[in-house]
């Protein structure tokens, strides 16, 4: 069965400092890899994903996500954080093997920007 | 942002209720999901569905049930509210096709079941 870890509850940065929030996966097949984020009382938003090719995924807000294969890693990082980045942020997997086109999410991992 | 909406935001309620949670979406997505979302933040799937009169249960136990008799509606219904199921409770919906879809998600709604 296909499965996500995120191994940090919190991260902490500075504004200015570059960050980086871990995910690692379990699937059967090929990955489809993807990363979300919430801010507070709201849904959670698309931010990037890898399907194939070129392992340095960019997507929204100035976010960029590595896939590591041999790893079975996917983290997101970004060169330099915002306070306005605080969020919490998703990684979650679907597997090309399952039919069912579910998203498994991983526990998600609280990003603080401090000023 | 994607038009799915859910309503109501917030609802308070006692014991023994019966409630519905309206999900609608305006994309003409196929797929549709719940998700409940535990105070920890992790997101489990309670029920997903892939078209009209289609309705599976999703990875988490729940008791909630839910219909799918339009493709822009998926409410979810809790025949007697219990206290452990207060939550936020998440809806989305994603393309017809490709595996690389992403979901899109609506704002929740956080119910308190008193």
């Amino acid at each position: 069965a296909q499965s996500v870890a995120q191994p940090e509850d919190q991260v902490n940065v500075a504004e200015g400092n570059p960050l980086t929030v871990k995910c690692t996966y379990s699937v059967s097949g090929n990955p489809y890899l993807f990363w979300y984020v919430q801010y507070p009382n709201r849904g959670l938003q698309f931010l990037l994903k890898y399907i194939t090719g070129d392992n340095l995924v960019k997507g929204s807000y100035g976010f960029e996500a590595e896939f590591n294969k041999s790893q079975t890693s996917f983290h997101l990082k970004k060169p330099s954080a915002l306070v306005s980045d605080s969020a919490l942020y998703f990684c979650a997997v679907r597997d090309i093997v399952d039919s069912s086109y579910k998203l498994i999410f991983g526990s998600g991992t609280r990003l603080l920007v401090r000023p | 942002e994607a038009d799915i909406y859910q309503t109501p935001r917030y609802l308070v309620i006692g014991t023994g209720k019966k409630i519905t949670l309206e999900c609608s979406q305006t994309m003409g997505h196929d797929k549709m999901y719940w998700y409940q979302q535990d105070p920890g933040m992790e997101l489990h799937l309670i029920h997903y569905s892939y078209g009209v009169n289609s309705t599976e249960k999703g990875d988490l136990s729940s008791e909630s049930t839910v219909s799918r008799i339009r493709t822009e509606h998926f409410p979810l219904t809790l025949e007697s509210a219990r206290p452990s199921h207060t939550s936020q409770y998440l809806c989305a919906s994603s393309v017809p096709g490709p595996f690389s879809s992403p979901l899109h998600f609506g704002n929740g709604t956080r119910l308190t079941v008193t």
